[in-house]
């Protein structure tokens, strides 16, 4: 059967420092990759997303990024992180040839 | 763009009732939705989606209805449980999934 883990769960960090969360997949191969940004209204917003290794697709400006240097690994990153980076961080996977998402259990990232 | 969005933020039912939760979609070129549970601290879980080739699809204590003709979708949850307390959202599918803000369900004993 397929898992996804995103590590770290809870993270907390001062603004201006790096970050890195990693997710991966398992018991599937060629996986669709998200990160999703939760915040406090609730609603989830799509940031990347990779139909392959080396392939990120950003929908939205800001200071992440994010990388797939294997096949069912996928990070999160960013240089400096900002008060408003503060959420509930979300990757998730599906394959290409269905709709639904699978998602991890999450990263709750806060910026002081 | 796409936005899909929910009627009401909260909706607050007793145990044992029935619950429906709303969702409208704005754009027709869909075909595929679904819904998802959030546990508080958690990441959404699938319950159940439909096509949009099918206008109703029933799981287990769950119904979902899907309106092409006013872009509407709905889930029914039938004898709600305080288990079912959680998040609900609805998506549908673009190019990527797009989500709807949620609804925060409430079930009181």
């Amino acid at each position: 059967s397929q898992t996804i883990h995103q590590w770290p769960a809870t993270l907390v960090q001062p603004v201006g420092s790096p970050l890195s969360l990693e997710c991966t997949v398992e018991g599937t191969s060629n996986p669709n990759l998200y990160w999703y940004r939760q915040a406090a209204g609730r609603g989830l917003q799509l940031l990347f997303y990779s139909v392959g290794i080396g392939q990120i697709s950003s929908e939205v400006p800001q200071n992440l990024s994010a990388s797939r240097p294997q096949d069912r690994q996928f990070i999160l990153s960013s240089k400096k992180l900002l008060l408003s980076d503060s959420g509930f961080y979300l990757c998730a996977w599906n394959l290409g040839d269905t709709g639904e998402l699978f998602f991890g259990e999450g990263s709750r990232l806060t910026v002081l | 763009g796409e936005s899909v969005g929910l009627h009401l933020p909260t909706l607050s039912v007793q145990e044992g009732d029935n619950s429906i939760i709303n969702c409208a979609y704005s754009n027709s070129a869909s075909d595929y939705f679904i819904w998802y549970k959030q546990e508080s601290g958690k990441g959404p879980q699938f319950i159940i989606d439909i096509r949009s080739n099918m206008d109703k699809r029933q799981g287990q204590r769950v119904t979902v209805l899907l309106n092409k003709t006013v872009k509407h979708l709905s889930l029914q949850i039938a004898a709600t449980q305080p288990g079912d307390s959680a998040v609900y959202f609805c998506a549908a599918l673009y190019s990527t999934l797009t989500f709807g803000k949620g609804t925060m369900l409430l079930v009181s004993p």
